[in-house]
């Protein structure tokens, strides 16, 4: 069965620093995999995502990701964090069986210091 | 493009009573609807899947007695939760999957609905 794993529940940075969030799939195939993000209250936004192609994507707001098969990775990075940064951030792979379903990790909640 | 409302974004009801949540894609016809429950700090739980005019999957663990879903139509699905307890109390999400969309796991997602039962 297909699963998601991010090791990091909470991150703590400093305004300007650089960010990687981990996240580790389990999945027999190439996988779809995608980052949101959630904001307080809010719904979830995509970041990025990875289908196919050259390992290193490019998202929204900055955020990139690299797709590493041997490692069975899709770490999400950004040089420069800022403070509207801080958000909870969740990694999700596509899962077999039909309907599309997305499985979701359990989320890594950032904190942006000043 | 790609939006998901979703209404009303938050609601109290009493135990003992029935709520309504609606989901809808703006602007793009949906071939699958999801609803997600989040219970705070937590990940999103997959509730239940639906496909326009046909019954909803649940998954496993989730009574579908209790949490009614209708996709009366390619751009609108509600979730109804029956005889509400405190325990049901969480926030809501759907999502929504476009139709002939390339990336075929991608979801769109609606902002929440914060459900208090008292």
């Amino acid at each position: 069965a297909q699963s998601v794993t991010q090791p990091d529940i909470h991150i703590t940075v400093s305004e300007g620093a650089s960010l990687e969030l981990r996240c580790n799939y389990s999945y027999g195939a190439t996988p779809y995999l995608f980052w949101y993000v959630q904001s307080p209250g809010q719904g979830l936004q995509l970041l990025l995502k990875y289908f196919s192609g050259d390992t290193l994507v490019q998202g929204i707001k900055g955020f990139e990701a690299e797709f590493k098969r041997s490692q069975s990775s899709f770490n999400l990075r950004k040089p420069s964090v800022h403070w509207s940064d801080a958000a909870e951030y969740f990694c999700a792979v596509g899962a077999s069986g039909g309907y599309n379903k997305l499985i979701f990790g359990a989320g890594t909640r950032l904190a942006v210091h000043p | 493009g790609a939006v998901v409302s979703q209404h009303p974004s938050w609601v109290i009801c009493k135990s003992g009573t029935s709520v309504k949540i609606e989901c809808r894609s703006l602007d793009f016809q949906a071939t699958t609807m999801f609803w997600y429950r989040q219970f705070p700090k937590q990940s999103l739980m997959l509730m239940a899947t639906s496909n326009e005019g046909s019954k909803a999957t649940y998954e496993q663990g989730v009574e579908k007695d209790k949490f009614l879903i209708n996709h009366a139509s390619l751009t609108l699905s509600t979730l109804t939760v029956t005889s509400a307890h405190p325990e049901d109390s969480s926030f809501y999400i759907c999502s929504a999957s476009l139709r002939g969309l390339s990336s075929p796991y991608e979801q769109y997602f609606g902002p929440g609905t914060r459900l208090t039962v008292t």
